[in-house]
């Protein structure tokens, strides 16, 4: 079975500062791992995905996230944290590489000037 | 962009009452999925649906639950009875590929309350 986990329900960060969201998974098949973003009164917008291929994942606005088999991880980041980037932050692993998904308990991200 | 809309954002229902839960999926998608998050806990897929039939279904999905596709633009999903812990925000989603996934876009979600 498949399940991920995100480290830290809230996190706060200064403008301009470095953006690191903590996602591990578990997956018994090789997985397809996703970041999702979800803005105030908005839907689950896709920031990136791994399926296979280069580990390090370009996504918009900035983001990236780097698959570690090692470490079972798939943290994301952004180096320069702007004030609309604060939404909620979901890391989510596909079950069997279908549509269907699994999702984090999501992390809220906070950004001060 | 393209976008999945749903109706309404919130609904407020007391236990035991019906609620439908509507969605406009994104026009030339295939797929169409409900997940839901209860307050504080993760995102949980509920129902996908595909050629007019439930593919797949998570034991969240009970009896009390069904969805249908009542003309080419709709995608619904009612509660015969609510419960209290039914109380969640659902969120309608479609793609244009099941599988080897794509892109999934996701409506607003609904916040549901039932009292």
């Amino acid at each position: 079975a498949q399940s991920v986990t995100q480290l830290g329900s809230h996190v706060s960060v200064s403008e301009g500062a470095l953006v690191l969201l903590r996602c591990n998974y578990s997956s018994s098949v090789p997985p397809y791992l996703f970041w999702y973003v979800q803005y105030p009164n908005q839907g689950l917008q896709l920031l990136l995905k791994y399926t296979t291929g280069a580990t390090l994942v370009k996504g918009i606005n900035g983001f990236e996230a780097e698959f570690k088999k090692s470490e079972t991880s798939f943290h994301l980041t952004k180096p320069s944290a702007h004030m609309s980037d604060a939404a909620e932050y979901f890391c989510a692993v596909s079950v069997d590489n279908t549509d269907k998904l699994i999702f984090g308990t999501g992390t809220r991200l906070q950004v001060f000037p | 962009e393209p976008e999945v809309t749903q109706t309404p954002s919130h609904q407020v229902t007391q236990m035991g009452q019906e609620v439908i839960l509507r969605c406009v999926p994104i026009s030339n998608h295939l797929y169409f999925y409900w997940y839901r998050q209860i307050l504080g806990q993760k995102v949980e897929f509920l129902v996908s649906f595909y050629n007019n039939e439930i593919s797949e279904k998570s034991e969240i999905f009970d009896d009390q639950f069904s969805v249908e596709r009542p003309d080419g633009s709709n995608f619904t999903l009612k509660i015969r009875s609510t419960k209290l812990e039914d109380s969640a925000m659902y969120f309608c989603a479609s793609s244009e590929a099941g599988r080897f996934p794509g892109k999934l876009f996701f409506g607003s979600g609904t916040q549901l309350s039932v009292l």
